[in-house]
């Protein structure tokens, strides 16, 4: 089975604070995303990286910062928490940009910034 | 405009009724195409891929309409487990994942 694993389930931040949510996935797959899901706005991607010190923006990047220096791990950073940064974050992984790749997700971690 | 978007729902229906879920994409560069299914306080799951050539999955169908840039799931006979938040997925070019912000089915008895 596939396996993401995400670091937390629940984290609670106090605002200012730098914050490091963890992922790793042991299926070698190239593609690793980073979504923001929040009542009403669905999964908004944060980051995504296609191989191993790639990475690109995707929708709602500002105030986060991504890491992926080995092919399974894959780190998303709050350089300075913010209330508004409380949310669910979803890390999904994909084998590479053929078509029909499906991406498996970690269960969450649910980021509380008091 | 967003990039994937779908009928904002929610949508309630009694056990037994057909329900049709509608998406569309502007990025006419997509490459490929999904239907996941979330449940409540869960992550999301791949129900099926959507081809071009339209299939049928049980009591699902995904359609895809290229020229429209239109994506459909059509739920039959519908079953109180059927319950969840439906999301349509565009692949784009390079393998980005975009997700529409999902629509909610609820099934009474």
């Amino acid at each position: 089975d596939v396996k993401v694993t995400q670091s937390s389930r629940y984290l609670v931040k106090r605002t200012g604070e730098k914050v490091f949510l963890e992922c790793v996935q042991d299926m070698d797959h190239e593609n690793m995303f980073w979504y923001r899901q929040d009542p009403g706005l669905g999964l908004r991607l944060i980051y995504f990286s296609y191989d191993v010190k790639m990475k690109e923006k995707g929708d709602i990047p500002e105030g986060y910062s991504v890491s992926r220096e080995k092919k399974e791990r894959f780190s998303l950073i709050l350089e300075s928490a913010s209330t508004n940064q409380t949310s669910m974050y979803l890390c999904a992984s994909s084998w590479g940009a053929g078509a029909n790749t499906e991406a498996f997700f970690g269960q969450g971690t649910r980021l509380t910034v008091v | 405009r967003k990039e994937v978007e779908q009928d904002p729902g929610p949508f309630n229906v009694p056990e037994g009724a057909t329900v049709a879920f509608n998406c569309t994409y502007s990025n006419s560069a997509s490459q490929s195409f999904f239907w996941y299914r979330q449940d409540c306080r869960k992550e999301p799951k791949l129900l099926m891929s959507v081809y071009s050539s339209g299939n049928e999955d049980g009591r699902f169908t995904a359609q895809l309409n290229r020229a429209s840039q239109y994506i459909s799931l059509l739920i039959r006979d519908s079953k109180l487990s059927d319950s969840a938040t439906y999301l349509c997925v565009v692949n784009n070019q390079g393998g980005k994942l975009i997700f529409g912000q999902g629509t909610e089915l609820s099934v009474k008895p």
